[in-house]
């Protein structure tokens, strides 16, 4: 299975910032999808997971600001992130879980989103 | 302020044996939730090493190995090589926070 993010690179603060996961080489519907950010030079801040079903578990500090969906018949995630500040610059990955229990086994090669004006 | 702890740091000469722990409370490896560990190289994405404590996705060497207590968990890596230069990370579910949460990575340099 391969994972691709892309994204627009640079949103202004106050916006959204959408991203897009494509799942190649598998079904998505295998796997439970996260979503994952790591600011420069720091660690690993998880948002939440989709199922292919569409049910969704977010983490508690972001969810007021984060949509998460899945289109199975293209086999992709999205991700949603309102309102960003400086503070939401980071890379950020699409990883799966559920092969080796929650551990996330699959990870995309991420993607860089810089929040400036 | 992470909500697993890592030491920022570790080294070690090749050949050697390191360690690098994670230390959490009862609301995470306490309560009994597994421990996963990560190996990032710069500019990469992370990579599984060890799920569910103790346990290597295939591909991955039996020089890496976990093991967790109370309310910490180890990451050992035997024989270090040049190669294992890299960030770690460890991971695991909190019951308060009600998500996975991540240390905040030891970076090991081989001298």
């Amino acid at each position: 299975v391969q994972v691709q993010e892309s994204g627009p690179g640079l949103v202004k603060p106050s916006e959204t910032l959408s991203l897009t996961c494509a799942v190649s080489g598998g079904s998505i519907s295998r796997y439970y999808w996260s979503w994952i950010r790591q600011p420069a030079g720091k660690g690993l801040e998880w948002f939440g997971r989709i199922y292919a079903s569409g049910s969704t578990d977010y983490n508690p500090s972001l969810k007021s600001r984060v949509t998460m969906s899945v289109d199975t018949s293209k086999n992709q995630l999205s991700l949603k992130l309102k309102s960003v500040t400086a503070a939401d610059t980071a890379v950020y990955y699409c990883a799966s879980s559920g092969f080796y229990g929650d551990a996330f086994d699959i990870w995309g090669q991420g993607t860089p989103v810089t929040v400036s004006s | 302020q992470s909500v697993l702890t890592q030491p920022p740091s570790v080294s070690g000469v090749p050949g050697q044996r390191v360690t690098i722990s994670c230390t959490g409370s009862g609301s995470n490896i306490g309560a009994g939730y597994d421990v996963h560990w990560y190996q990032q190289f710069p500019g990469t994405a992370p990579k599984l090493l060890i799920y569910d404590n103790n346990n290597r996705p295939s591909g991955i060497p039996d020089r890496f190995s976990g093991s967790k207590s109370g309310t910490s968990a180890s990451l050992a890596i035997t024989g270090l090589q040049a190669e294992d230069e890299a960030d770690y990370y460890c991971q695991s579910f909190d019951s308060s926070l009600i998500a996975w949460v991540f240390g905040g990575g030891t970076k090991l340099t081989v001298l």
